[in-house]
């Protein structure tokens, strides 16, 4: 099946800092999500992103299809984007899957 | 509008006994997803429902759950004969079509004693 890998694991860094984390997928996707999820829990959707680029405030996302990559850029970071990043992918072929990445744990310190 | 509503936040309960999660999910939301995440892990997808139809029930982790969707809103996966394996959060999602975001509920935390 197919694989998604995400990285680095994990990621400290000094609230101000800019980081870059990356997802990697095996085999052609029909589309792909970026989430957080907070330390409580809770998953928020963070980008819809089949391919191109996007951006919302100091978080931006590419997704580069034909190359079977996409990275989500983090700016100015801030001790609220401590959390887990997921990337998931969604298949349809021989029916309908989501397959999530093993995630990036990231800590930001004040 | 109200978000994705799973309920209970938190199930208690006994091996070898049967528990009933349920789903509410965003008014006008077609497409409705179950996941599973144990402690410290990733989300692993269990179903799909387009309107009450699940095409494809593979990613059920064996015979004793099942799942279904009435209506075209409400959700609701059951756990046959439970086991401490078994014990994990239960999330939902639903998403205006299946080509649209996914927007979670806040989970169910189950312990099988």
């Amino acid at each position: 099946g197919i694989q998604v890998e995400q990285s680095p694991p994990d990621l400290i860094l000094q609230e101000g800092a800019n980081s870059t984390l990356r997802c990697n997928f095996s085999d052609s996707v029909n589309n792909l999500q970026w989430f957080h999820q907070n330390p409580w829990g809770q998953l928020i959707n963070l980008f819809y992103i089949p391919s191109g680029t996007k951006q919302n405030g100091r978080l931006s996302a590419t997704t580069v299809a034909t190359e079977r990559y996409s990275l989500l850029y983090i700016s100015s970071s801030q001790t609220t984007d401590s959390g887990v990043y997921f990337c998931a992918v969604e298949l349809t072929t021989g029916g309908f899957k989501t397959i999530f990445g093993a995630g990036t744990r990231l800590f930001v310190k004040a | 509008g109200a978000g994705v509503s799973q309920s209970p936040s938190n199930k208690v309960t006994e091996k070898g006994k049967d528990v009933e999660l349920r789903c509410d999910p965003i008014s006008g939301h077609t497409a409705l997803y179950w996941y599973r995440q144990s402690l410290g892990q990733g989300l692993e997808f269990l179903i799909y429902f387009q309107g009450n139809s699940a095409p494809d029930k593979s990613g059920l982790p064996s015979d004793r759950f099942s799942a279904e969707r009435t209506g075209g809103s409400v959700s609701t996966l059951t756990i046959q004969r439970t086991q401490q394996e078994d014990s994990a959060v239960y999330l939902c999602a639903s998403s205006h079509t299946w080509d649209q975001p996914q927007h979670f509920g806040d989970g169910t935390r189950l312990s099988i004693l």
